[in-house]
């Protein structure tokens, strides 16, 4: 069973703060995607990896950044938080596709308000 | 880049009635079609997919449908149960690692005991 967990389930911060959000897969994924989940928007992708130490930027990175040290770990960055970042992070990985399966399994995601 | 957009935005039925959700996308190289559930205050969850080589596919109350030539697919709930209630998101991949996703809005399904 794939199990996908992000290091805090609440999370309160201060603008301008550096907040560290991490996600840990054990199903050996090479595919690792951190989204922002907002009322009425779905779900964005803001990074995603497909390799260690590899990444692309997804449809909202401004703000972000991701770092992947290792293939079961991918961390999102927020450089200086700001109130407009207050949302809900859901990490998710899935494996390459190659083998015949793209689906992605999320974590239980992060709940963070920027004050 | 691929849109999805995803009708209606909120859905309430009838305990027992069927639930339809259609999702429309706009890139041709699509080719693997999944939906997810989401509880509340819980992670999307896989409930079923479909790949682009394939018209239908069923698991027990739940189906999926794609038109690949109108570019779009639907989920449909049979004989709907006060747990199905959840948002139900659909999204479109293309490309074959896998990592060229977009989700859909989302819908909320309420079913009305």
């Amino acid at each position: 069973d794939v199990k996908v967990t992000q290091s805090s389930r609440y999370l309160v911060k201060r603008t301008g703060e550096k907040v560290f959000l991490e996600c840990v897969q054990d199903m050996d994924h090479e595919n690792m995607f951190w989204y922002r989940q907002d009322p009425g928007l779905g779900l964005r992708l803001i990074y995603f990896s497909y390799d260690v130490k590899m990444k692309e930027k997804g449809d909202i990175p401004e703000g972000y950044s991701v770092s992947r040290e290792k293939k079961e770990r991918f961390s999102l960055i927020l450089e200086s938080a700001s109130t407009n970042q207050t949302s809900m992070y859901l990490c998710a990985s899935s494996l390459t596709g190659v083998s015949g399966s793209k689906t992605q399994y999320f974590g239980p995601g992060t709940r963070l308000l920027v004050l | 880049g691929e849109n999805v957009e995803q009708h209606p935005s909120t859905l309430s039925v009838q305990e027992g009635d069927s639930a339809v959700i259609k999702c429309t996308y706009s890139d041709s190289a699509s080719n693997y079609f999944p939906w997810y559930k989401q509880e509340l205050g819980k992670r999307p969850q896989l409930i079923i997919d479909i790949r682009s080589n394939v018209g239908e596919k069923k698991d027990q109350r739940i189906a999926v449908t794609l038109n690949k030539t109108a570019k779009h697919f639907s989920l449909h709930i049979t004989e709907t149960q006060p747990e199905d209630s959840a948002v139900y998101f659909c999204a479109a991949s293309w490309g074959n690692y896998g990592q060229n996703f977009v989700f859909g809005p989302g819908t909320r399904l309420s079913v009305l005991p």
